[in-house]
């Protein structure tokens, strides 16, 4: 069963503007939340998390959003640049699982 | 500093045939992982170690096995391939369990025809 949920497998947005990404889960135990970048050809990175006792956490351009009673979490980049495109994988982590479970991700597109 | 180290980058296999892909980190960490991705899909977790001599099964473990002999070194093992195993691999650490953050390797795709 698929417990991260990104339903948007594409996103294009015009350099300096806003990119939202969104990720939904089904399991109220997960209890932190990452993003992970990823370029071709290369392994995904970390770019930021949260816990379930946050609703916001800020780093730099980044900003992730978490709402706990929508199950949804969402990634701002402002401003968007065109380095920024790349797939990003929602994650999740907690309750009965022993792993991470990860989302099918985005690919962004930051056009110039 | 390297980080994680995968090799081989690409590798095309024949049904039934083994094969062992290999994945170093320096960053002494004792957590390590292997997933597998599928196209349009998210990475699934296939073992994972919580250091030298203990390993665990994920989400997905059939058809691989797994050591861990040092710190360092964490091999996923293909017995038998089968094209259900076409994938691309993704070996990853950690300083503690899942997380906060996972560092990954390159990746290795790897084909079963």
């Amino acid at each position: 069963d698929q417990q991260v949920k990104q339903n948007s497998p594409s996103l294009s947005v015009q350099e300096g503007r806003i990119s939202i990404l969104n990720c939904d889960y089904t399991n109220s135990m997960f209890d932190y939340f990452l993003w992970y970048k990823k370029y071709p050809a290369e392994g995904p990175t970390f770019l930021i998390s949260i816990s379930s006792i946050k609703d916001k956490n800020e780093d730099g351009r980044f900003t992730v959003f978490l709402n706990k009673s929508a199950k949804h979490l969402s990634l701002h980049i402002v401003p968007s640049q065109p380095g920024d495109s790349a797939v990003y994988f929602c994650a999740a982590r907690g309750g009965n699982n022993n792993d991470m479970r990860f989302g099918a991700g985005t690919r962004l597109t930051v056009k110039p | 500093n390297a980080g994680v180290t995968q090799t081989p980058k690409f590798r095309i296999l024949k049904i039934g045939q083994s094969m062992t892909l290999q994945c170093t980190q320096d960053m002494n960490h004792n957590y390590m992982y292997w997933y597998r991705q599928d196209p349009g899909m998210g990475l699934k977790l296939i073992y994972y170690s919580v250091g030298a001599g203990i390993t665990d099964k994920g989400e997905v473990p059939n058809g691989y096995n797994v050591s861990r002999s040092t710190t360092e070194d964490f091999p996923l093992r293909l017995e038998l391939a089968a094209p259900s195993q076409t994938s691309v691999y993704f070996c990853a650490s950690s300083f503690t369990f899942q997380g906060y953050e996972q560092y990954f390797g390159p990746g290795t795709r790897l084909t079963v025809t």
